[in-house]
């Protein structure tokens, strides 16, 4: 079985400054690792994603995130933080090719918030 | 439609009552996902349909939860006899069926139970 560490519940940044998300993953085979952004009172939205090729990913509103086996991570990056970035981001893992269960596991959520 | 839509987007009830929460996916997806998002858990994935049946039901947390899907479309999830603990926000997520995990997620249902 799969599973997703995601290190902070909350990070705070000031405007402008590197955002850095932090995701690790456990799994017996190789991955699909996922980023999704949930704003406040909506639904989660995908970010970007990794499934195979180059390890480095680039997402919507200028985020992206690296896939590195030998550490088992996935973090996500934007160079500088925008007050709209501000929302809870979910990393997950995937091993499946079907859905169900192993379609995807998610981490509890890493919670943005952007200072003025 | 051009999204996934959940309904009703907020439900107070008291403890005992029984639920439903309906979920209405994108046109033409065949996958369904009914997953839970309480405060500090994350998402839990609760139950998965391929067109009608659903060949995992491993999340649902007690017999006390059901869900069914009808032409492969709109999908209902029933909580019966419910629990304070059952107050969650609960998602709905469809997608094209070959999974490539871009799940398009609705708005939610927020559920308290009083």
């Amino acid at each position: 079985a799969q599973s997703v560490t995601q290190l902070g519940s909350h990070v705070s940044v000031s405007e402008g400054a590197l955002v850095l998300l932090r995701c690790n993953y456990s799994s017996s085979v190789p991955p699909y690792l996922f980023w999704y952004v949930q704003y406040p009172n909506q639904g989660l939205q995908l970010l970007l994603k990794y499934t195979t090729g180059a390890t480095l990913v680039k997402g919507i509103n200028g985020f992206e995130a690296e896939f590195k086996k030998s550490e088992t991570s996935f973090h996500l990056t934007k160079p500088s933080a925008h007050m709209s970035d501000a929302a809870e981001y979910f990393c997950a893992v995937s091993v499946g090719s079907g859905g169900g269960a192993d379609g995807l596991t998610f981490g509890k959520g890493t919670h943005l918030i952007i200072q003025p | 439609g051009a999204g996934v839509s959940q309904s009703p987007s907020n439900k107070v009830t008291e403890k005992g009552k029984d639920v439903e929460l309906r979920c209405d996916p994108i046109s033409g997806h065949t996958a369904l996902y009914w997953y839970r998002q309480s405060l500090g858990q994350g998402l839990e994935f609760l139950i998965y349909f391929q067109g009608n049946s659903a060949p995992d039901k491993s999340g649902l947390p007690s017999d006390r939860f059901s869900a069914e899907r009808t032409g492969g479309s709109v999908s209902t999830l029933t909580i019966q006899r419910t629990q304070q603990e059952d107050s969650a926000v609960y998602l709905c997520a469809s997608s094209l069926g070959t999974f490539t995990g871009e799940l398009f997620f609705g708005e939610g249902s927020r559920l308290t139970v009083l």
